[in-house]
């Protein structure tokens, strides 16, 4: 049972489009967590929300975690085919459940050139 | 090493046969998390340690799963009496502590037929 909810979990653009990633949860979350995962690879951390509101840019990335702390956002500006990849979003624990990360079912990007 | 090593990377079992997985994580690293990644699913936490301690195990899906970290460093996680359903990758990630962000293996492959 998947904690947060991804959409669209399937997307394929054309390089130079952009696109947005949603995540979504009833639960609060104390921080929350978005990382890219290749075939056969394990997930990389691309960047950490912390406070409601907070907007993270890297570089074409753009990051933002809702005011209530349960949903974020990724924006891809003029993707690339070398963006292409599973993105995951993941929400950390609180109190007894501190450390554990909760994932999405992921995001698979394909950016054709 | 610099990253999370897990090894085997590939496992292929026959049905009713126990497996170990081991992972190394990053040096002086305290906590240690293990993950059961599903075909088109995002992670799913199994378990957690903090040095030697397992904090948490409540994600661990039966009693045939069973993981360690006795001296506080490389962690197994051991499979018994497998079956098809097992079959996922499970990820190994450690963090600096708990609430730090987690680095993740490229994971194990585990197929049982």
């Amino acid at each position: 049972t998947q904690l947060l909810e991804q959409s669209p979990q399937f997307l394929s653009i054309q390089e130079g489009e952009n696109l947005t990633v949603y995540c979504n949860s009833s639960s609060v979350f104390s921080s929350l967590q978005w990382y890219r995962q290749e075939p056969g690879e394990g997930p990389v951390l691309l960047v950490t929300v912390v406070t409601g509101g907070e907007v993270k840019k890297l570089k074409r990335l753009t990051f933002q975690f809702g005011d209530a702390r349960k949903d974020s956002s990724l924006h891809i500006t003029a993707a690339q085919p070398g963006d292409t990849g599973l993105y995951l979003c993941a929400g950390a624990g609180r109190g007894s459940t501190l450390g554990r990360l909760y994932f999405g079912r992921g995001t698979q990007l394909t950016v054709w050139p | 090493g610099a990253g999370v090593s897990q090894s085997p990377r590939y496992k292929v079992a026959k049905r009713g046969q126990d497996v170990a997985l081991r992972c190394d994580p990053i040096s002086g690293h305290v906590s240690l998390f293990w993950y059961q990644q599903a075909l088109g699913q995002g992670p799913e936490f199994l378990t957690y340690f903090q040095n030697e301690a397992q904090l948490d195990k409540s994600g661990l899906p039966s009693d045939r799963f069973f993981a360690e970290r006795p001296e506080g460093s490389v962690s197994t996680l051991k499979i018994q009496r497998t079956q098809q359903e097992d079959s996922a990758v499970y990820l190994c990630a450690s963090s600096l502590v708990e609430e730090q962000p987690q680095h993740f293996g490229d994971g194990t492959r585990l197929s049982i037929l």
